[in-house]
């Protein structure tokens, strides 16, 4: 799985947009970029993954950019509930053989403020 | 549709003892993974099981191991407990894979002393 970089803390404000970033930068082409959140003392929540083209659910929108050598989470109008550590995850598909485990990175820790 | 489970909650053992954790599924899916989280070390992947068989295997100790029942239910044996498998045990399960999105259980949380 390729490598991700992410910061490790950040602080936003109750009702504003949250934008998390990763670097990806040694992602192969047919590998997905996955978010997932913890909030304390829980197990990780799945928020959204993506390949090239932007993404967007309930919880969150993904943009990747074009050179797919970074991402952005975007949480748009975050709360208190959303303060959790965010974990960006890159890896491939299934090719019906061994499926490696999610390999989860240090993550952000996203506090918002009120 | 009720969340995959893990039990027990909390358990406290000595070293040397062995221990068993348990999981169930989300209902219909067929692939459970493991992963233990420590301070230290972050969350690490154990293994996944698909099917009842073991798919692929993290970089851990022969002591730790897993098996999966046709019902999808699964469980992790640690034997001779060390002081530093003091953590918290998570299983998460999914459809076909762990490619697919992931479903986590609150976890296991085991104090060894």
């Amino acid at each position: 799985d390729a490598k991700t970089t992410q910061p490790p803390s950040m602080d936003c404000a109750e009702g504003r947009a949250a934008n998390l970033p990763c670097n990806h930068s040694t992602i192969s082409g047919n590998e997905y970029v996955y978010w997932y959140r913890q909030i304390h003392s829980q197990g990780p929540q799945y928020i959204i993954h993506g390949l090239k083209n932007n993404e967007t659910n309930e919880m969150a929108s993904l943009i990747i950019t074009e050179d797919r050598k970074s991402s952005t989470l975007i949480l748009p109008h975050a709360t208190l509930r959303d303060t959790a550590v965010y974990y960006c995850i890159v890896r491939g598909p299934n090719s019906g053989g061994g499926a490696d485990g999610l390999t989860f990175g240090k993550g952000t820790h996203l506090i918002i403020q009120p | 549709k009720a969340g995959v489970t893990q039990t027990p909650r909390y358990l406290i053992k000595t070293r040397g003892q062995q221990v068993t954790l348990s999981c169930s599924p989300i209902s219909g899916h067929r692939s459970v993974s493991w992963y233990q989280q420590t301070p230290g070390q972050g969350l690490q992947f154990l293994f996944e099981y698909f099917s009842e068989t073991q798919r692929n295997k993290g970089n851990f100790p022969g002591r730790f191991s897993g098996r999966q029942f046709s019902n999808s239910r699964s469980e992790m044996n640690v034997s001779t407990l060390e002081l530093g498998d003091s953590a918290l045990y998570l299983c998460a399960s999914s459809l076909r894979g762990s490619y697919n999105e992931q479903f986590f259980g609150p976890g296991t949380r085991l104090t060894v002393l």
